[in-house]
């Protein structure tokens, strides 16, 4: 199983700054099979990023992803106050397919 | 557009049964591979459950396997989970989400997602 660890656990940013969100798988993920995703409070997870760094329809261009192997990178360009949300990865090029532990972006 | 309504959820005490069902509308339901994703209180997701298309194929996570069933009906657009010797630990708001794949049917990502139900096992 592989595993994905995200960090910062907590990021806290001012509305406009960019964020930069890390996922680190255990091994590496085939195909650059990796997804990400936005949670906010009491709602469902809305799929981000597939592919690595492919746009889900109706996503913004401030969202974008890169990497490939081990290392993932989500990054927003200029925060909107509606950004400030816990954000997945997940992997899907292995079974079983797997999550991050997230991290909180929170207004400073 | 694509919905995807849970229900079953409630609060079962360790040991019993509960069956979840995931009422799909706005695509053809039949189409797709399903899942299942469970997000224990203040915690992350996890995956719990895939079943293909037609329902011939189906893969669990280890923390359920023998004790969930995952299955569907195409013909009523629904999926469920009967999920059975309930213990502490499956206490989480249990969400069912579509799948889509590149490669092999079961290794997808969730474009689409339920509100989710909350299951509480406790005596």
């Amino acid at each position: 199983e592989i595993m994905l660890t995200q960090s910062p656990g907590t990021l806290s940013l001012s509305p406009g700054e960019r964020a930069t969100l890390s996922c680190r798988a255990s091994q590496s993920v085939s195909s650059s099979y990796l997804a990400w995703y936005q949670q906010k409070p009491g709602q469902a997870p809305r799929l981000l990023i597939y592919d690595a760094s492919s746009r889900a329809t109706g996503i913004p261009d401030r969202f974008s992803g890169r990497g490939s192997g081990t290392d993932f990178t989500l990054s927003i360009s200029r925060l909107e106050p509606e950004d400030f949300a816990v954000y997945y990865c997940q992997q899907y090029g292995s079974a079983p397919p797997t999550f991050g532990q997230g991290t909180k972006v929170e207004i400073k | 557009q694509v919905q995807l309504v849970e229900s079953g959820g409630g609060v079962v005490q360790p040991g019993r049964s509960l069956r979840l069902s995931c009422a799909a509308s706005g695509f053809i339901f039949s189409t797709y591979a399903m899942h299942w994703v469970r997000q224990a209180p203040g915690k992350g997701l996890e995956w719990v459950a895939v079943t293909s298309y037609d329902g011939s194929n189906k893969y669990y996570a280890d923390s359920v396997k023998g004790r969930f069933t995952i299955s569907r009906d195409n013909s009523k657009n629904t999926l469920f989970l009967q999920m059975n010797s309930l213990r502490d630990e499956d206490t989480a708001v249990y969400y069912c989400a579509r799948g889509k794949y590149n490669s092999a049917w079961y290794l997808c990502y969730f474009d689409s997602w339920g509100q989710g139900t909350l299951v509480t096992v406790s005596s």
